[in-house]
């Protein structure tokens, strides 16, 4: 596709609730990003992956939280039992290579628990 | 803690004024630093880049290793330079190569 696409764009869910949050990132790029984006707390970093292995997961909040990434493409992000702060939007992010290249961004998914 | 540090969460300046978004880092090291840039309604994109030494918009950012800064400078603001502005920067050091860490974030809002 021309960029990086996230689905769905709004989600709101019932307190106690699993979540997926779904990003194809733009073909090609082997890193893929994950980042939580509140008020007041600017861009909290979650995740990311090189091909499908992911170096880095110690921006995960919780163990409620977990991501994937398969055919070194598309990437999931599951909430488990969703909680009110986890009510936010997700952006994720695609680049070339891992380091000192541009990273494209998705539109983000605003998640809303209630 | 190793970090990416924007003291600023609000600027607010009238058109024309000069304008500086202050960032400053704790890595060691050269790490590689960018500017990402937020309009309202439209997607987080890159602005500049230190290695580019470019110009993009009238904004400009030093390196200043000493300080560990990386402010974004621009002489004369305009409205539309109103949004969100994130530091950036992929550590140095193998251990966490990839890993793009941001800024808090400041919101610059240009007064007419």
């Amino acid at each position: 596709g021309a960029g990086v696409s996230q689905s769905p764009s709004n989600k709101v869910t019932e307190k106690g609730k699993d979540v997926e949050l779904r990003c194809d990132p733009i073909s090609g790029h082997t890193a893929l990003y994950w980042y939580r984006q509140s008020l007041g707390q600017g861009l909290e970093f979650l995740i990311y992956f090189q091909g499908n292995s992911a170096p880095d997961k110690s921006g995960l909040p919780s163990d409620r939280f977990s991501a994937e990434r398969t055919g070194g493409s598309v990437s999931t992000l599951t909430i488990q039992r969703t909680q009110q702060e986890d009510s936010a939007v997700y952006l994720c992010a695609s680049s070339q290579q891992a380091q000192g290249t541009e990273a494209f961004f998705g539109q983000g998914t605003r998640l809303t628990v209630v | 803690a190793q970090r990416v540090t924007q003291p600023e969460k609000l600027l607010s300046v009238f058109k024309g004024a000069p304008v500086e978004l202050k960032c400053n880092y704790s890595y060691s090291g050269s790490p590689e630093l960018f500017w990402y840039v937020q309009y309202s309604r439209q997607r987080l994109q890159l602005l500049l880049r230190h290695i580019s030494r470019e110009s993009i918009k009238g904004f400009t950012a030093d390196l200043n290793k000493g300080e560990t800064s990386f402010h974004l400078k621009k002489p004369f603001a305009q409205e539309e330079d109103s949004a969100m502005y994130y530091c950036a920067l992929y550590p140095p050091g193998s251990s966490n190569t990839g890993k793009l860490i941001f800024g808090q974030g400041t919101t610059l809002q240009v007064k007419p």
